[in-house]
């Protein structure tokens, strides 16, 4: 199994600002990795596939990067609508999924 | 395109049970399907998929031999059944579609989940 591990656990920013959340796999993916967005009560919602390809219908202001092992989401401009819970997903083999990152805004 | 999945379910463990997954407004032949897992203890599990154009499936080692997926062309739905339940199922269940991603002519790969039903929620306790 392919663990992936994401980091930090939870993040407090301010309106306007931009985070970045990374997920690390602990072997190499390639570029077989997802980000997806979840709120409370709701499904997820797929933001980045293939690492760093934004999704139709998903804004500019996600974006993706990295391969292999180490791969990171950032978010620019927050707005209090980001809040959520970010988790990242590997199918290189099968699939499994990072623990999630809670993104609160101040 | 939408998931429509049935509603929540109370079970006793030892029971079975089914739950669906309605696909509508994409041909459902064509696109890989799967259930995800939800728990607050184990967060998001892939637990099974299925191309229902000849009903091929893989199963996450995790719920081999607990879960049975399926999935029914005439009517557009997926199912995730189990014979008996345990309070360890206990959990939200997620069908998400796996398409194959195109950017014109070069193929993007398949795996990531982009259309999810609204979930269906399996509490299993005496």
């Amino acid at each position: 199994d392919i663990q992936m591990t994401q980091f930090p656990s939870t993040v407090t920013a301010s309106v306007g600002d931009r985070v970045t959340i990374t997920c690390r796999a602990s072997q190499s993916v390639s570029d077989w990795l997802a980000w997806y967005q979840q709120k409370p009560g709701k499904a997820p919602r797929l933001l980045i596939y293939k690492a760093s390809r934004l999704h139709s219908g998903v804004p500019s202001k996600f974006s993706g990067a990295g391969s292999g092992t180490e791969f990171t989401l950032s978010i620019s401009s927050l707005q209090p609508d980001d809040s959520a819970t970010y988790y990242c997903q590997q199918y290189s083999n099968f699939y499994s999924f990072g623990q999630g990152t809670k993104l609160e805004i101040k | 395109v939408q998931l429509l999945q049935s509603g929540g379910e109370l079970k006793k463990p030892g029971e079975s049970l089914r739950i669906s997954c309605e696909a509508s407004g994409y041909n459902f032949t064509t696109s890989w399907i799967g259930w995800v897992r939800q728990t607050p203890a184990n967060g998001l599990e892939w637990v099974a998929i299925i191309y229902p154009d000849d009903s091929d499936s893989r199963y996450s080692p995790s719920f081999r031999g607990r879960v049975t997926i399926s999935a029914d062309t005439s009517i557009s739905t997926t199912y995730l059944i189990w014979e008996s339940l345990k309070a360890s199922d206990t959990a939200i269940y997620y069908c998400g579609r796996l398409p194959f991603f195109y950017d014109g002519s070069e193929f993007l790969g398949m795996g990531a989940f982009d259309i999810w039903g609204q979930g269906s929620q399996v509490t299993v306790s005496s």
